[in-house]
């Protein structure tokens, strides 16, 4: 079946720093991603959708020069968070909408935390 | 906006014991519903889902109805396993936004021999 991975799943990064995370469609063409972020013991968050070839729309509230997100194929989308603080430790998670347009796969989830 | 509320975990079962993970939901227009499955290093699973009120999404052996005079989604199984061990999460989506997916908080579900 169809299969969205990540990497990596666990980032330890120095605050100031910049961290990538990338979120792969392993065989299925994705023209849209979408990138969460969860707190301990709070919902999934939507950050931002991202569309192969185009800018990503981000949600209210969140920072779009802080959280760069590039699709750049139809099997890659990658998040990265620039000049990391403690409070964007969290979990990040991607997703993508396979092939047939209705149904919506998620990767693994990554971790990152900021020391 | 449109918000989903479950139960808070971890939920603490011994095998072939009865699961109901509640789930409800604050929406403006008609939802469709859905039950979201996290086994340990995996991804999120589409577990069951609902599309309109009354119909009963099920997968596994779980069920949930779509409940629309109590705006709820609980998930039921009867007899649970140890591999059921996971986090479940309640979820939405409507056309007013998108088809976007509004995620609850998840709960845990541990579930021993």
């Amino acid at each position: 079946g169809a299969v969205v991975s990540q990497h990596p799943s666990w980032v330890i990064c120095k605050s100031g720093t910049s961290v990538k995370i990338e979120c792969r469609s392993l065989d299925f063409q994705a023209t849209t991603m979408f990138w969460y972020r969860q707190f301990p013991k709070q919902s999934l968050m939507l950050m931002a959708t991202s569309n192969e070839g185009s800018k990503a729309t981000y949600e209210q509230g969140v920072e779009k020069d802080k959280f760069l997100i590039n699709h750049a194929s139809l099997t890659l989308s990658t998040l990265t968070v620039t000049s990391a603080h403690p409070e964007d430790s969290s979990f990040y998670i991607c997703s993508a909408r396979g092939g047939n347009g209705n149904t919506i796969y998620f990767g693994e989830g990554s971790w990152l935390t900021v020391v | 906006g449109d918000s989903v509320t479950q139960m808070e975990g971890p939920v603490t079962l011994s095998e072939e014991a009865f699961l109901t993970i509640n789930c409800t939901y604050t929406a403006t227009g008609y939802p469709s519903l859905f039950w979201y499955v996290q086994y340990p290093g995996e991804g999120l699973q589409l577990l069951l889902k609902a599309t309109k009120a009354d119909d009963k999404g099920s997968n596994k052996g779980f069920e949930a109805t779509y409940r629309k005079e109590t705006t709820s989604f609980h998930l039921e199984k009867g007899s649970v396993q140890v591999s059921d061990s996971a986090v479940y999460f309640c979820a939405l989506s409507a056309r007013e936004y998108g088809n976007k997916l509004v995620f609850g908080a998840g709960t845990i579900l541990r579930v021993k021999s």
